[in-house]
């Protein structure tokens, strides 16, 4: 059972335009929220991040939202750039420590120049 | 040196044949993790090494035998496979500071074919 969905398997957008990439989790115990962003023939490269404490975490261009009631999350990036074309993984932990990242099954992000 | 590196890259064999796959991290990182990331799915995870001893196999079946031979390597001993785990086998570690979230930084992987 997939405890972390990222239900829209693509998207693409506008150079200079916003991208939102959602992500939906079950477990309430998840309390560490990240962002991967994975290009062909490489691994998962750490993004952002944010904790359960918090609803907002911004980086750069790069802003994390959490909606813990709804159990929602959204990575925004602005403005998009053709070099964030990647495939972007969502991932959930429940603790602190050595432990197992859940992760969603991936949004492609096309930016069209 | 703030990578993970991963050899070989690619790897192709037979389902008789024994392997190994390396991963290494120069960063003090004191968790170590293999991943299996199949076409179009998400990476699952197979092992944590937490100060260089096991503590968690999500059991992964024998033919996978994990190894840490000290804080800053990592091995998967691969022994008589299946098709069915062609995949790529990513490779992880994290600083494993006490009390705090640890983001997991990973390898380029290894893209694994089993004939």
């Amino acid at each position: 059972d997939q405890q972390v969905k990222q239900n829209s398997p693509s998207l693409s957008v506008q150079e200079g335009r916003i991208s939102i990439l959602n992500c939906d989790y079950t477990n309430s115990m998840f309390d560490y929220f990240l962002w991967y962003k994975k290009y062909p023939a490489e691994g998962p490269t750490f993004l952002i991040s944010i904790s359960s404490i918090k609803d907002k975490n911004e980086d750069g261009r790069f802003t994390v939202f959490l909606n813990k009631s709804a159990k929602h999350l959204s990575l925004h990036i602005v403005p998009s750039q053709p070099g964030d074309s990647a495939v972007y993984f969502c991932a959930a932990s429940e603790q602190t420590g050595a432990n197992n990242l859940f992760f969603g099954t991936g949004t492609r992000l096309t930016v069209i120049p | 040196d703030t990578e993970v590196t991963q050899t070989p890259k690619h790897l192709v064999m037979g389902m008789t044949n024994k392997k190994s796959l390396k991963c290494e991290q120069h960063m003090g990182h004191r968790a170590m993790y293999w991943y299996k990331q199949k076409a179009k799915k998400p990476p699952e995870l197979m092992f944590v090494y937490s100060y260089e001893k096991l503590s968690i196999n999500e059991s992964v079946p024998s033919r996978f035998s994990p190894e840490c031979p000290n804080s800053s390597l990592l091995n998967l001993h691969l022994h008589a496979l299946q098709p069915e785990d062609s995949a790529l086998y990513l490779c992880a570690s994290s600083p494993l500071a006490g009390g705090t979230y640890n983001e997991q930084f990973f390898g380029p992987g290894t893209r694994l074919t089993v004939l």
